[in-house]
């Protein structure tokens, strides 16, 4: 079966300070792969997918940026930390090419920027 | 673009009873996906149930059923015999059944109350 590792589960980082959020799939192949935030008492807002190695799109113009070095492997970055990057974000896949497939959700990052 | 909205921030319902969640959504496609999303308080989102818009059958799953009206662009959840477990944030999305992408739609989610 497919499983999806998403790290650290929280973490605190003082404003300026760099990111890395993880996350990895396991039990299937080319996967689509996202980062999606969720603000305190919002919804969802997806941040990057990605259809393939190397393949990313950005939905929102931001201090973040992602990474797909391997097939199922995405991470979250950033150079410096803003206050307003706080917020709990959640890495997901969804089978590839295959119209209508439910996206599968980590446990999430609840990231504090001090 | 394609919109969701959910009308009720927060329900409430009493513990076995049936509770029905609103969902409208805004499309100009004629084939799409619809899901309803549960979010616990430990925050990790579970799928709830899939409805493809092309089926006019309404779906279920155990005590989770939906009431997909095409026409009227609206999908609700009911959930029958509500257990405390129940309680949660739940979450209508929308995808387009074009492209391989798969960039659900959210609602800004309904906070689900259960009360013994």
């Amino acid at each position: 079966s497919q499983t999806i590792h998403q790290w650290p589960a929280t973490l605190v980082q003082p404003v300026g300070s760099p990111l890395s959020l993880e996350c990895t799939v396991e039990g299937t192949s080319n996967p689509n792969l996202y980062w999606y935030r969720q603000a305190a008492g919002r919804g969802l807002q997806l941040l990057f997918y990605s259809i393939g190695i190397d393949q990313i799109s950005s939905e929102v113009p931001q201090n973040l940026s992602a990474s797909r070095p391997q097939d199922r492997q995405f991470i979250l970055s950033s150079k410096k930390l803003l206050l307003s990057d706080s917020g709990f974000y959640l890495c997901a896949w969804s089978r590839g090419h295959s119209a209508g497939s439910p996206l599968h959700f980590g446990n999430g990052t609840r990231l504090t920027v001090t | 673009a394609q919109t969701v909205t959910q009308s009720q921030p927060e329900m409430s319902v009493q513990e076995a009873e049936t509770v029905t969640l609103s969902c409208t959504y805004d499309t100009s496609e004629s084939d799409y996906y619809l899901f309803w999303y549960k979010q616990p308080p430990s925050r990790q989102m579970i799928l709830v149930i899939r409805q493809e818009a092309y089926k006019q059958q309404n779906a279920t799953e155990n005590r989770f059923s939906v009431n997909f009206q095409k026409a009227a662009k609206s999908f609700s959840l009911k959930i029958s015999d509500s257990q405390l477990g129940d309680a949660a944030m739940y979450f209508c999305a929308y995808v387009g059944a074009q492209g391989g992408s798969e960039k659900l739609v959210f609602g800004k989610g309904t906070k689900l109350t259960v009360n013994p």
